[in-house]
């Protein structure tokens, strides 16, 4: 299995450009987020999803898009790229229904907005 | 609501000597609780969790973490730290029955000297 898969490893994006990060995972998990990390902020959660079709905003959801097709992709789509959003974004994925699953993570996008 | 602290952004410890990496957490109901460890440019990987039962649980490279009730926390500890346990320590909670996505704290960074 190759688990959590993410693409493009890394991003530079110009103010006002749009972009999709890719969130791929084999492990027929039910549910799967989407989670930017900042220095001094820890891990903040932006959309998750707890099936195809079902998704459902984080702590912080202005300026993404989440969409689920499938179970095993879960896509982030940024509109209009602002500096702000400039972060390492991580996709999670779990089986979700069952006391104490753990997640299971993406190596991460570091994504620099200019 | 569910939120969880970590106290320290840093702990420093010399390498042989034991550790302790501090979580808090505030839940409504029972809690779920995590402890992920994130290597440099890396995804975080689980550690540990406590879901019922015996308050010490063990994890994942002799990591243990103490769970206490009364005062609401789960500290994470190793009797003799590695310099190459040095990362960054997340902890993360959800309440048993509520929301599948768990809390995460703000991240604690281990360093280990030789």
């Amino acid at each position: 299995n190759a688990g959590v898969t993410q693409t493009p490893k890394f991003q530079v994006l110009k103010t006002g450009q749009s972009m999709t990060l890719q969130c791929a995972q084999d492990m027929n998990h039910e549910y799967m987020s989407w989670y930017r990390q900042d220095p001094g902020m820890g891990l903040r959660l932006i959309h998750y999803s707890v099936g195809a079709g079902i998704t459902d905003q984080g702590e912080v959801p202005n300026g993404y898009n989440v969409s689920r097709s499938t179970t095993e992709d879960f896509p982030l789509r940024l509109l209009s790229a602002a500096p702000s959003q400039t972060s390492v974004y991580f996709c999670a994925s779990s089986y979700g229904g069952q006391a104490g699953e753990t997640q299971y993570f993406g190596p991460g996008t570091r994504l620099l907005v200019l | 609501a569910q939120s969880v602290a970590q106290p320290e952004d840093q702990v420093n410890v010399a390498e042989g000597n034991p550790l302790t990496v501090k979580c808090t957490y505030s839940v409504s109901g029972n809690p779920y609780l995590f402890w992920y460890v994130q290597y440099p440019n890396r995804g975080l990987q689980f550690l540990l969790k406590y879901i019922t039962g015996d308050n010490l649980v063990k994890g994942s490279y002799g990591f243990e973490a103490e769970f206490n009730k009364s005062q609401t926390s789960f500290h994470l500890k190793k009797p003799s730290a590695l310099v190459s346990d040095s990362a960054l320590y997340f902890c993360a909670v959800r309440a048993a029955g509520g929301s599948y996505i768990p809390t995460f704290g703000r991240g604690t960074s281990l360093i280990v000297h030789p």
